[in-house]
């Protein structure tokens, strides 16, 4: 599985706009890009998943380079509801037939005041 | 659907009892996962399932643990005996495989202490 780094902590204000970039050099052709959002005491939950360019939903946006050996997650005016722990996870099928997911440390954010 | 369910939310324990965790999967998922999550060493995959059978297990970390999925619908993680070490937060997720863009769904999880 391709390795991911992303910074271990973030800091931002509310309404600013917060990019949270993922480095995967290793990232393999059939490999999608996917992050998951952590609040305190609550599993992960999926947020966004793409393989090129740009996705867009309702939570985020996700930006992936030609290259793709990196994306950046992008969250539009966040508020102190956001903090929480973004999770980047590039990854393929596993010998066994399933998608697994597979957690790095992620990336704290806090969003103050 | 509730969602992937988790019992019980919080464990304490003695050392050398003991544990048993529950998870019941979204109905029709066919992948089920269990993480341990600990301050020191983040989220751990420790086993997972496909379609009721275990795959990989490389993740247990002792023989102490051991899981089961008896069918779709329920899965157990067992300890025994425990030690204060396994205190962690222990999570089940399920997934209905569909490629590599599958996306998996966690519980609550369980918050155990072993005392």
């Amino acid at each position: 599985l391709a390795k991911t780094t992303q910074p271990i902590s973030m800091d931002s204000y509310e309404g600013q706009e917060v990019n949270i970039t993922c480095s995967h050099n290793n990232i393999a052709t059939n490999d999608y890009i996917t992050w998951y959002q952590q609040f305190p005491s609550q599993g992960p939950r999926f947020i966004i998943q793409g393989y090129k360019t740009k996705v867009t939903n309702e939570v985020a946006s996700l930006f992936i380079p030609a290259d793709r050996k990196s994306s950046t997650l992008s969250l539009p005016r966040v508020s102190l509801s956001d903090t929480a722990v973004y999770y980047c996870l590039v990854g393929d099928i596993s010998s066994g037939g399933s998608y697994i997911p597979t957690f790095g440390r992620g990336t704290s954010l806090i969003v103050h005041p | 659907d509730a969602g992937v369910i988790q019992s019980p939310r919080h464990e304490v324990t003695e050392m050398g009892q003991e544990v048993t965790l529950r998870c019941k999967p979204i109905s029709g998922h066919n992948s089920l996962f269990w993480y341990r999550q600990t301050m020191m060493r983040g989220l751990e995959l420790l086993i997972y399932f496909n379609n009721n059978v275990p795959i990989d297990d490389s993740g247990m970390p002792e023989d102490r643990f051991s899981a089961k999925m008896p069918n779709a619908s329920f899965s157990t993680l067992k300890i025994q005996p425990s030690e204060p070490r396994d205190s962690a937060v222990y999570f089940c997720a399920s997934s209905f495989f569909r490629g590599v863009n599958t996306e998996a769904f966690f519980g609550q999880g369980t918050r155990l202490t072993v005392v």
